[in-house]
């Protein structure tokens, strides 16, 4: 099982949709769990990041914890032709609220919104 | 991100030959990664440092060195460079702000082996 897996895509949503991305982890231990968005041949951009159960907003971006079922979501409400890209989701590791200052990537999905 | 920044951003180079990717920041932080990314992949980390007397190796550094020069440069060399090592190579730099390990992330260079 790898350490960091994301649902396969790509995913195809229309525009003002809400586009659903998941990702499951492995590690227990893990602490801090972001998603970055990454255009094509550009560079991963953080656009959010939560550390405790529950959900965390920000604009149309919503991130979903749930440490117990190992497992987090980013949720983008009214999805925008501009919100096409990759998606990646990112877990660091620690123990005893240290962080082990690694990040394992998943594999990413390919978000697309039509317009 | 201007603050990271990655040279060259594009390379071609043949079978065996050594090169060197650079990466240099701005932000004032300790940490740096070197990160190779292919399709349907994601990331994977090649080497980290923590500060200039710290280098760790990540989970695929076989066939990879790096180099601390400074709190600000983080070198990627490939000793004898083969095909499969065709990738883009990402620099990212981090400082643990607040007990997280947000990362931020060089422009990025593609490298081609022949």
């Amino acid at each position: 099982q790898k350490e960091v897996e994301q649902n396969s895509g790509p995913l195809s949503v229309p525009e003002g949709a809400i586009a659903s991305l998941n990702c499951t982890y492995s590690d227990r231990g893990s602490q801090s769990f972001f998603w970055y968005r990454q255009y094509s041949g550009k560079s991963p951009e953080l656009i959010m990041s939560i550390y405790s159960n529950g959900d965390k907003e920000d604009g149309r971006f919503t991130a979903q914890l749930n440490k117990a079922s190992q497992y987090v979501s980013l949720l983008i409400r009214d999805s925008q032709p501009s919100d096409s890209a990759t998606y990646l989701c990112a877990v660091e590791v620690g123990a005893g609220g240290t962080s082990y200052g690694k990040l394992t990537f998943g594999q990413g999905t390919i978000l697309t919104v039509h317009p | 991100d201007a603050d990271v920044t990655q040279t060259p951003r594009n390379r071609i180079t043949k079978t065996g030959k050594r090169i060197m990717l650079e990466c240099s920041q701005t932000k004032g932080h300790d940490r740096m990664y070197w990160y190779r990314q292919d399709p349907g992949l994601g990331l994977r980390l090649i080497y980290y440092s923590f500060d200039v007397k710290d280098i760790n190796k990540g989970e695929i550094s076989d066939g990879y060195s790096v180099s601390r020069q400074a709190q600000a440069k983080f070198s990627l060399s490939l000793e004898s460079a083969i095909p499969n090592q065709t990738a883009l190579y990402f620099c990212a730099t981090s400082d643990l702000a607040g007990g997280t390990d947000t990362q931020y992330f060089g422009p990025g260079t593609r490298l081609t082996v022949l």
